[in-house]
């Protein structure tokens, strides 16, 4: 089993920039997760999808953030337009039914 | 109001030495309780979780977590730490009948001495 897949891994940009971050859940999952870790907040939930749908999206920032997932294999979440608050590391993780999430390795993202 | 709470920002212990990492919650009924452990640059892996029955769970990595109903505690345990256990520690909550949506702690950052 791969995992979940993200990508990128490392991601620099200048504010005012867009930035997309990639996730492929775990083959069979049918929940996924966005979240956010930084040093002030911690692990924040930023949305999440079932079966494809939205189903949860309170956490998201602002009208910046948006999430979409096309199909069962894969989701984005896009920042536009980017700004130095928004660096912080970005998780994705998937779940089958109510079981345990798993997480990806992370994309790491610095906004000068 | 729901919450978890690990009253611990760092830790340091000794190689061989044993640990101990807390963690409170504040739910109506019991929720799924969960440890994750995140090595430096690594995602969020899972230690042990505990839904039900017996209150002593086993984990990976010679990890174990007890549930005290009473205390509404869910303690990490570990009787002789390794160097390579140094990373940050994060417990968290499912609240049943909720969507399944995971609550963390803050974490706790361990530090293992020579």
């Amino acid at each position: 089993d791969a995992g979940v897949i993200q990508s990128p891994r490392h991601e620099v940009t200048e504010m005012g920039q867009e930035v997309t971050l990639r996730c492929k859940p775990i083959s069979g999952h049918n929940s996924l997760f966005w979240y956010r870790q930084t040093m002030m907040r911690g692990l924040e939930l930023l949305i999440y999808f079932n079966n494809n749908v939205p189903i949860d999206d309170s956490g998201m920032p602002e009208d910046r953030f948006s999430a979409k997932m096309p199909n069962a294999s894969f989701s984005t979440l896009k920042i536009q337009p980017s700004e130095p608050r928004d660096s912080a590391v970005y998780f994705c993780a998937s779940r089958r039914g109510l079981e345990t999430q798993y997480f990806g390795p992370g994309t790491r993202l610095l906004v000068l | 109001a729901q919450s978890v709470t690990q009253p611990d920002i760092h830790i340091t212990v000794s190689e061989g030495a044993s640990l101990e990492l807390r963690c409170n919650y504040s739910y109506g009924a019991t929720p799924y309780l969960f440890w994750y452990v995140q090595s430096p640059g690594q995602g969020l892996q899972l230690l042990l979780k505990y839904f039900s029955g017996d209150t002593l769970v086993q984990g990976i990595k010679g990890f174990e977590a007890e549930f005290k109903r009473s205390q509404s505690s869910f303690n990490l345990r570990k009787p002789s730490v390794h160097w390579s256990d140094a990373a940050e520690y994060f417990c968290a909550v499912v609240a049943r009948g909720s969507q399944g949506n995971l609550i963390f702690g803050k974490g706790t950052k361990l530090s293992v001495k020579p």
